[in-house]
């Protein structure tokens, strides 16, 4: 089936840096992604969808200069969690969907902020 | 509105009973219905999904799941549990291709 990769697995960083996760479609054409935030023992929140070359839409809540979404090509989608603070700490998960509407996950980027 | 909710936040059975986990959904078009399990720090697999046709879905590792439209519920049953199955259960309900929408998840213990 069709694969999703995210990287990094796991970072940690300190407070106040910024962190980029990226999510690729190693085997088709993802014209979407989506973002999910998921706390510890929680469920998935969606954060955002992105269409290649477009701005992402934000959900309600979710600040859109914080998160940064790029969806520059039909195969990657980043995440840049600007100026991140401990609160940030959280389990990133990303999917995409291509022409099928089938819809993949990638397998999580736990980000760790000091 | 659109949501989904999972009763129950955590289930214990035993070895071999059966499991039955409760998905209840509220969606105004026609729901795409998804079960997924997460092993901790681990993504998402999904497990089965209903579009249309039959209302009983076969999935992996012997998972099965019914969609009743009358009732709003996607029930994830399970004849036979194995301690390997412990683990988070979410069910979502979507649009095809889009943005989906997760339940709190039920977190599944299996007893020796």
């Amino acid at each position: 089936g069709a694969v999703v990769s995210q990287h990094p697995s796991r970072v940690i960083c300190k407070s106040g840096t910024s962190v980029k996760i990226e999510c690729r479609s190693l085997d088709f054409q993802a014209t979407t992604m989506f973002w999910y935030r998921q706390f510890p023992k929680q469920s998935l929140m969606l954060m955002a969808t992105s269409n290649e070359g477009s701005k992402a839409t934000y959900e309600q809540g979710v600040e859109k200069d914080k998160f940064l979404i790029n969806h520059a090509s039909l195969t990657l989608s980043t995440l840049t969690v600007t100026s991140a603070h401990p609160e940030d700490s959280s389990f990133y998960i990303c999917s995409a969907t291509g022409n099928t509407g089938e819809l993949f996950f990638g397998e999580g980027s736990r980000l760790t902020v000091l | 509105a659109q949501s989904v909710t999972q009763p129950d936040i955590h289930i214990t059975v035993s070895e071999g009973a059966s499991l039955e986990l409760r998905c209840n959904y509220s969606y105004g078009a026609t729901p795409y219905l998804f079960w997924y399990v997460q092993s901790p720090g681990q993504g998402l697999q999904l497990l089965l999904k209903y579009f249309s046709g039959d209302t009983l879905v076969q999935g992996i590792k012997g998972f099965e799941a019914e969609f009743k439209r009358s009732q709003s519920s996607f029930n994830l049953r399970k004849p036979s549990v194995h301690w390997s199955d412990a683990a988070e259960y979410f069910c979502a309900v979507g649009a095809r291709g889009g943005k989906l929408i997760f339940g709190q998840g039920t977190e599944l213990s299996v007893k020796p």
